[in-house]
């Protein structure tokens, strides 16, 4: 199947400074990339849609300010966690989809520490 | 999307067939059932899917009633790696449409 590449795997970081978390479709061209937040023991939540080109919707919620989406590419999407705080730590998972009519692969995620 | 209810955990031996049930009563016509599961830790992982037909494939069977208000994912002889949260989720399935993921379903394979 589709392959969607998430890196870092895990980052650690101090309160007040800035994280990039980096999505690439490796062997496909992801038109719409997807960013999802999960803590522990709780379900995957949705933070924001990625369109290439253009800019992102984010879910209801969502500080748009906070977590800057970038999606320059055809297959890359960049997540950013600014100003990262305590309660920023989570899990966070990318996905795309390979085309129209195409599931949605995810990616491994990235477990953000802020210290 | 419409919402989904699913038990919150269920047991199976290993080596026996797992059915994982999935209330989704409020389906709208051109919506979808997918199926993911998520290993501790790891992204979620696609299983199958389908929307009005029975299907099958390497990993599981999606049974969906006739109605479509409900479906059944089956693993038919789980193992012990089966072990993970299974999401069963409604969406249409047009181009860029989200997943909206629920609680899902705790499944432990016990040997």
């Amino acid at each position: 199947g589709a392959v969607v590449s998430q890196h870092p795997s895990r980052v650690i970081c101090k309160s007040g400074t800035s994280v990039k978390i980096e999505c690439r479709s490796l062997d496909f061209q992801a038109t719409t990339m997807f960013w999802y937040r999960q803590f522990p023991k709780q379900s995957l939540m949705l933070m924001a849609t990625s369109n290439e080109g253009s800019k992102a919707t984010y879910e209801q919620g969502v500080e748009k300010d906070k977590f800057l989406i970038n999606h320059a590419s055809l297959t890359l999407s960049t997540l950013t966690v600014t100003s990262a705080h305590p309660e920023d730590s989570s899990f966070y998972i990318c996905s795309a989809r390979a085309g129209i009519n195409e599931k949605l692969f995810f990616g491994s995620g990235t477990q953000l520490s802020v210290l | 999307d419409a919402k989904t209810t699913q038990p919150t955990s269920m047991d199976c031996a290993e080596g026996r067939a797992a059915n994982l049930p999935c209330n989704h009563s409020t389906i709208s016509g051109n919506e979808y059932v997918y199926w993911y599961r998520q290993i501790h830790s790891q992204g979620p992982q696609y299983i199958i899917h389908g929307l009005k037909n029975n299907e099958t494939n390497e990993m599981a069977s999606l049974i969906i009633t006739e109605d479509r208000k409900s479906s059944t994912l089956i693993l038919p002889h789980a193992t012990l790696r089966d072990t993970a949260v299974y999401y069963c989720i409604v969406s249409p399935m047009e181009y860029g449409n989200k997943l909206v993921f629920g609680a899902g379903t705790i499944l432990r394979v016990k040997s």
